[in-house]
C-alpha cells in the first residue's frame, strides 16, 4: 500500500490567519481526498482534489474556504483560510490505493489543527 | 443524499467476548463497505471491508457481512481482547466512480480486561 506522509502533524495558529497542509504520496496516485474530522466525531469529506484542475467540493465546503491544488499525481495541498476556533478539527488526506489486486482507501497521519 | 447510520455508539465487552457494530446504507449504487478502526491521536486503519459481489468475508477474529437486499453491514469480533479497544468507523462507497466513503458516525468499543 502507498505510503502517506502529512505535515504538519499539528499546529495551533491564531484566528484569520491560514495554515496549508500538504500530502505527499510515495507513488502515483489516481485519487485523493482530503477529510475533516472535527473532535469526537465522525469523518466528514471536504474535496477530491483533482490533479490538474479544479477541486470537487461537497456540500458545505467552499473553495474560498478550503482552496486544494494538486500538481502532480503524487501530492497535494489544502489549506484553511481566514481560520476561526471552529476551525478546529483534525484534517487528513486519503488516497486510493491498491493492496494486492483490490483498490483500497487509505489515510495519512492527519493534522491536528487548534485555532485560538 | 447518501447517508450511513451506524450502531451503536459505544459498546463494552468482556474481554474474550463478542462484538458486533452495525450499519445501514442509504445509496444503492455503493459497492464497496470498509472498517476503520481508529486509536486515540492516530489515522484510520483499514481492518476489513468487503464487495458488494460477496456476503461475508472474514480475516482470523474480525468478519464481515453485508445484505445488500437490505443495505445492511455487519463488523463482528470475536474472542476481543483489551487492545480492540479504539473508535470503529463503517463506510460506504461507489469504487467504480466516485470513490467517496462516506462514513458511519463510529462506534467506541472498551474491552474490558
Amino acid at each position: 500500500s502507498a505510503v502517506i506522509s502529512q505535515k504538519p502533524s499539528r499546529d495551533i495558529c491564531q484566528r484569520g490567519t491560514s495554515l496549508t497542509i500538504q500530502c505527499q504520496v510515495d507513488s502515483q496516485v489516481t485519487m485523493m481526498f482530503w477529510y475533516r474530522q472535527q473532535p469526537g466525531q465522525s469523518l466528514t469529506l471536504i474535496a477530491t482534489a483533482n490533479q490538474g484542475s479544479e477541486a470537487t467540493y461537497e456540500s458545505g465546503f467552499v473553495i474560498d474556504k478550503f482552496p486544494i491544488s494538486r500538481p502532480n499525481l503524487t501530492f497535494s495541498t489544502l489549506t484553511v483560510s481566514n481560520m476561526s476556533p471552529e476551525d478546529s478539527s483534525i484534517y487528513l488526506c486519503s488516497v486510493l490505493g491498491t493492496k494486492g489486486t483490490n483498490e483500497k482507501l487509505f489515510f495519512g497521519s492527519g493534522t491536528q489543527l487548534s485555532v485560538l | 443524499g447518501e447517508n450511513v447510520e451506524q450502531h451503536p455508539s459505544t459498546l463494552s465487552v468482556q474481554e474474550g467476548d463478542s462484538a458486533v457494530i452495525k450499519c445501514t446504507y442509504s445509496d444503492s449504487a455503493s459497492n464497496y463497505f470498509p472498517w476503520y478502526k481508529q486509536e486515540l491521536g492516530k489515522r484510520p486503519q483499514l481492518i476489513i471491508d468487503i464487495r458488494s459481489n460477496v456476503g461475508e468475508k472474514k480475516d482470523q477474529r474480525i468478519a464481515v457481512t453485508l445484505n445488500k437486499t437490505a443495505k445492511h453491514f455487519s463488523l463482528h469480533i470475536t474472542e476481543t481482547q483489551p487492545e480492540d479497544s479504539a473508535v470503529y468507523f463503517c463506510a460506504a462507497s461507489r469504487m467504480d466512480s466516485s470513490y467517496k466513503l462516506i462514513f458511519g458516525s463510529g462506534t467506541r468499543l472498551l474491552v474490558r480486561p
